[in-house]
């Protein structure tokens, strides 16, 4: 079974500066999908970023980027400029196949965005 | 983007009722629906995978005669916990994924969330 293990539980940054939230996980699969999730204290889950494992280069969205290492079954999330908007808990997900579509879930970080 | 609604936001209940929430696909179709079960600052546990026109699929020690899930049409999911108590009490949260369109992406759209408080 995939797990997800998400080692900070909360962080804080200050706004207009870098954070990056760790992530890894356990597969013994080769093709699978990977994202970061956003949950405001609004509640709905907002995708933030998603890569694909077959691909080498790192996904971008903007202000947030993704460092994946695939051998060492690494996702992290760098959140460049934070915004006071940016506070949330944010999760890693694992999804196995598109077909499964079924995401497996961290236990999140807090992101704290200071001004 | 594609919206999806759940409804009640929260709802509070006596011990041994049953409560239903519903799980709306707004602007897509969704032939697949899932719950997800989140405790206070924990992560969200796939509960079921609603699928319309068959029968939900639940995950293992979900029990499927409490957690009653039914997918009577490409854009509607309810949720029915039966004989509730208070240790049902939680944050149940649904997603979807569009029929066409997105498929391709493994991208799940999300719903607002239910608390349920169970007296």
């Amino acid at each position: 079974a995939q797990t997800v293990t998400q080692s900070q539980p909360e962080m804080s940054v200050q706004e207009a500066e870098t954070v990056t939230l760790s992530c890894t996980y356990d597969t013994s699969e080769n093709n699978y999908y990977l994202f970061w999730y956003k949950q405001p204290p609004s509640r709905q889950m907002i995708l933030v970023i998603r890569q694909e494992a077959y691909k080498q280069q790192n996904a971008t969205e903007n202000r947030f980027s993704v460092n994946f290492q695939k051998a060492a079954k690494s996702f992290s999330l760098k959140i460049s400029d934070s915004q006071l908007g940016d506070t949330a808990m944010y999760f890693c997900a694992f999804m196995k196949s598109l077909r499964s579509e079924k995401l497996v879930f961290g236990k999140g970080t807090k992101l704290t965005v200071n001004p | 983007g594609a919206v999806v609604s759940q409804h009640p936001s929260r709802v509070i209940c006596k011990s041994g009722t049953s409560v239903k929430i519903e799980c709306r696909s707004l602007d897509f179709q969704a032939t697949t629906m899932f719950w997800y079960r989140q405790f206070p600052k924990q992560s969200l546990m796939l509960m079921a995978t609603s699928n319309e026109g068959s029968k939900a699929t639940y995950e293992q020690g979900v029990e499927k005669d409490k957690f009653l899930i039914n997918h009577a049409s490409l854009t509607l999911s309810t949720l029915t916990v039966t004989s509730a108590h208070p240790e049902d009490s939680s944050f149940y949260i649904c997603s979807a994924r569009r029929t066409s369109g997105g498929a391709g992406t493994g991208e799940l759209f999300f719903g607002e969330g239910s608390r349920l408080t169970v007296l």
